[in-house]
Order: C-alpha cells, then sequence, then structure tokens
C-alpha cells in the first residue's frame, strides 16, 4: 500500500519561500498524478497544485503566480515551492495521489494521502 | 470562500439518516464534472468516502450514499453511527478562469 510523508521546515517567515517535499514509499511515483493541497487551522481545504509523472502541471489559479510543483523520479519525490508567503499561507500541508484505474487516472480525485505537516508563517 | 457551498453543520441521532448538500455553478458541478465526497476525523487526513457522484471506494460501508443533480449533489447517511462524527468535504473541478479542482467548505456532522 502506497505511502506518502510531507517533510519540510515547520516556520517560515513572511516575505521567503515555503519548500515541502512528499516522499513516496510502497509505489511508484510513475504513472499516476501528485497534487499538492492545504488547510488552514479549523478552515476548509484547498487544492495547490498537481503534476504527472511525465512533468505536466496544473495550478489553482488563485495561487499560481507563487507556486511550483516538481518532481524526482529517480527518489520518488515531488516537491512544492510557495514563494512570498504571508500569514494567510499558515496551514497544514498535505500531499496526496491521484486515483488511476483502468489505465486512466483522475485529475480531481484523491485516494491516498500523507498524514500532513504544519507550516507556521511568522516572524 | 468556497467554490462549492455546503452547510457549516448538521446534526443527527444514532440511527437517524442526515443529508448533506454541495451546491455549485455552471463552471462546476452544473458543467458535468463529478463530485467526490472525503470524510475528515479530527487530526487526520481526509479519507474518501464516495467518488463520480455515487460509488464507493472498497471498505466504505453501504450506509453512505451519494447523488447528483444539476448544479448541486448530496452525501447521505443512514443508520448514524457515533464513528461517523466528523467533517464532510465535496468536490469536483470547474473550468473558470481554467480548470482546476475545487472543495466545499466543509460540514461539520455531529452526531447527538
Amino acid at each position: 500500500q502506497v505511502q506518502l510523508q510531507e517533510s519540510g521546515p515547520g516556520l517560515v517567515k513572511p516575505s521567503e519561500t515555503l519548500s515541502l517535499t512528499c516522499t513516496v514509499s510502497g509505489g511508484s511515483i510513475s504513472g499516476y498524478y501528485w497534487s499538492w493541497i492545504r488547510q488552514p487551522p479549523g478552515k476548509g481545504l484547498e487544492w495547490i497544485a498537481f503534476i504527472y509523472y511525465s512533468g505536466s502541471t496544473n495550478y489553482n489559479p488563485s495561487l499560481k503566480s507563487r507556486v511550483t510543483i516538481s518532481l524526482d523520479t529517480s527518489e520518488n519525490q515531488f516537491s512544492l515551492r510557495l514563494t512570498s508567503v504571508t500569514a494567510a499561507d499558515t496551514a497544514v500541508y498535505y500531499c496526496a495521489r491521484h486515483r488511476c484505474t483502468g489505465g486512466s487516472c483522475y485529475l480531481g480525485l484523491f485516494d491516498s494521502w500523507g498524514q500532513g505537516t504544519l507550516v507556521t508563517v511568522s516572524s | 470562500q468556497s467554490v462549492l457551498t455546503q452547510p457549516p453543520s448538521v446534526s443527527g441521532a444514532p440511527g437517524q439518516r442526515v443529508t448533506i448538500s454541495c451546491t455549485g455553478s455552471s463552471s462546476n458541478i452544473g458543467a458535468g464534472y463529478d463530485v467526490h465526497w472525503y470524510q475528515q476525523l479530527p487530526g487526520s487526513a481526509p479519507k474518501l468516502l464516495i467518488y463520480d457522484n455515487n460509488n464507493r471506494p472498497s471498505g466504505v460501508p453501504d450506509r453512505f450514499s451519494g447523488s447528483k443533480s444539476g448544479t448541486s449533489a448530496s452525501l447521505a447517511i443512514t443508520g448514524l453511527q457515533a464513528e461517523d462524527e466528523a467533517e464532510y468535504y465535496c468536490q469536483s473541478y470547474d473550468s473558470s478562469p481554467s480548470p482546476h479542482v475545487v472543495f466545499g467548505g466543509g460540514t461539520k456532522l455531529t452526531v447527538l
């Protein structure tokens, strides 16, 4: 069974860049779409971006100017960079795998999630 | 403010039936995009509950069901149990201004 684990700094200063990595174990990163999703404390879920194992990407229009998603197939990892952060970017950040069945994958359906990592933006 | 609108909270007694609505628009649910539902227990990551409007992944009890009509969708839970107390999120796809994933604001289910 695939497992996802987020890692990265838990505290980032305002105006700096948030960087997170998701390590995939128990399965290959190849053949799937992978997403970052966040959840501010006490609030709902917000999708950030996805990347296909081939490298194609899609971003939330509201965050697109500040976000980069990338992957490293050799390390079975994918990453998130969010620039110019503010307190509004404080959230639990989840990485997730898109559901694939019968050789086709959903662009927006997540069947495996990491446990999430809290990132606080504060000076 | 979420693109998909859910009631902030619903409640029901054990054994009862509750429904959670998810209202969208012509650029998401009304455009034909499927709706999926997730259950999030306190302190945990979301878990896929219903996909493609009315399908349950393996292991999800048949007490959970989904439906979709027009620009809205609903999640129904019958035979309510204490363990169902959680936050529930609907999710779909939106074509405006460019195709992207959207979530509802979440609904807190309280089992009385």
